[in-house]
């Protein structure tokens, strides 16, 4: 079964500095990747996902993130963080032998500060 | 599109009550996902159906939860009785197809507080 390690609970960055969430999976093939971005009070949204190809994957806002299968890794970068950004991100893993299920990390609350 | 929707946003009860929480998937959809939202356990998969079948049931926490989806736009979660552990917010999500490469897409959320 794969599994979903998300490293750091919180994370604290200056509004304009880079930013980087870890995401360590495990799964024996190659896994279907997301990352997924809960505002307070919302569900969850979106921000990209990696299937196969090109191994950096442009989202929405403004993140990237690459995969490294060498470090079973999927991390979640930002060059420039907006105070907007603060929120909770959700790794995911998907597998070709879990149909549609998603086992997703722990997941990491940004916070910003001005 | 209005997304998916779910209703009540906010269930206050009474230890021992019926709670039932719905859930209107996007059209056109046929995967749905019912998620528990806890601090203690994080995001928990209950149950999950595709064209209006459940397919995987094992993250439902004990008998007194049950789920249905009696048509392709609109899913119930019930639990019957509720006790204060049951406390949580739940998520609903479908997705336009099996498999996973496809999308999940959240509602807003359930927040039940069982007193």
């Amino acid at each position: 079964a794969q599994s979903v390690t998300q490293p750091d609970i919180h994370i604290t960055v200056s509004e304009g500095a880079s930013l980087e969430l870890r995401c360590n999976y495990s799964y024996g093939a190659t896994p279907y990747l997301f990352w997924y971005v809960q505002s307070p009070g919302q569900g969850l949204q979106l921000l990209l996902k990696y299937f196969s190809g090109d191994t950096l994957v442009q989202g929405i806002k403004g993140f990237e993130a690459e995969f490294k299968r060498s470090q079973s890794s999927f991390n979640l970068r930002k060059p420039s963080v907006h105070w907007s950004d603060a929120a909770e991100y959700f790794c995911a893993v998907g597998a070709n032998n879990a149909g549609n299920m998603l086992t997703f990390g722990g997941g990491t609350r940004l916070m910003v500060k001005p | 599109d209005a997304g998916v929707i779910q209703s009540p946003r906010h269930e206050v009860t009474e230890m021992g009550q019926e709670v039932t929480l719905r859930c209107k998937p996007i059209s056109g959809h046929n995967s749905l996902f019912w998620y528990r939202q806890t601090m203690m356990r994080g995001l928990e998969l209950l149950i999950y159906f595709n064209n209006n079948v459940p397919i995987d049931d094992s993250g439902m926490p004990e008998d007194r939860f049950s789920a249905k989806m009696p048509n392709a736009s609109f899913s119930t979660l019930k639990i019957q009785p509720s006790e204060p552990r049951d406390s949580a917010v739940y998520f609903c999500a479908s997705s336009p197809q099996s498999g996973p490469a496809y999308e999940q897409y959240f509602g807003p959320g359930t927040r039940l507080t069982v007193t």
